[in-house]
């Protein structure tokens, strides 16, 4: 069974602080994709990466998936109270029926 | 917008009571699936359906079954509801299986089996 082990699981920072989130895998992934999932609210896309090393940048927050395709980092500059939430990576398999494996997920809460 | 609803947001059943968790999705998305979330462990997936009528276990099936009698509605059955299915149950859809498609989710089912 491929998995995807997040680290930390938790982090508790304060308004300004940097900040980076990892997700590792043994396995290859065809992409990966990065989701926030608030309180009492269902996960919500962030970002794809497809491609070894690529890089991708949303505001404050930069994706990156490695050269092998077997993990990933979230990096957020100057976080903000509104980033408060449950970071997922999820993992697209490069084979099988169904595609996604999601990984243990990261619990950011954002001290104003 | 992608609209993904789960009929029940909070529930509490007895033990050996039949548990019914209803989702519909206003895309005409062709997959759909059900995973479980619970603290520590991320988004498990029960099962999943790629067609009208079809479907496929996903990683922790025991206890659960599904139906898809229509394309924009997924149900997940629990035949007889036990303490250890107390969690959090998302729907979700996406449009196909091709590479990189977005995955939409509902905005969970807190079920509490007592």
């Amino acid at each position: 069974t491929q998995l995807l082990e997040q680290s930390p699981q938790f982090l508790s920072i304060q308004e300004g602080e940097n900040l980076t989130v990892y997700c590792n895998s043994s396995s290859v992934f065809s992409s990966l994709q990065w989701y926030r999932q608030e309180p009492g609210e269902g996960p919500v896309l962030l970002v794809t990466v497809v491609t070894g090393g690529e890089v991708k940048k949303l505001k404050r927050l930069t994706f990156q998936f490695g050269d092998a395709r077997k993990d990933s980092s979230l990096h957020i500059t100057a976080a903000q109270p509104g980033d408060t939430g449950l970071y997922l990576c999820a993992g697209e398999k490069t084979s099988g029926t169904y595609k996604y494996i999601f990984g243990t997920g990261t619990r950011l809460k954002v001290l104003a | 917008d992608v609209k993904v609803t789960q009929s029940s947001r909070y529930l509490v059943k007895r033990t050996g009571e039949k548990v019914f968790l209803e989702c519909v999705q206003d895309m005409d998305h062709e997959n759909m699936f059900w995973y479980r979330q619970d603290p520590g462990l991320g988004l498990r997936l029960i099962y999943f359906s790629y067609d009208v009528k079809m479907k496929e276990k996903g990683d922790i099936p025991e206890g659960y079954s599904v139906s898809r009698e229509k394309k924009e509605r997924f149900s997940l059955i629990l035949e007889s509801a036990s303490t250890n299915q107390t969690s959090m149950y998302l729907c979700a859809s996406s449009l196909s299986s091709f590479s990189g498609n977005t995955i939409y989710f509902g905005e969970g089912s807190w079920l509490t089996v007592v």
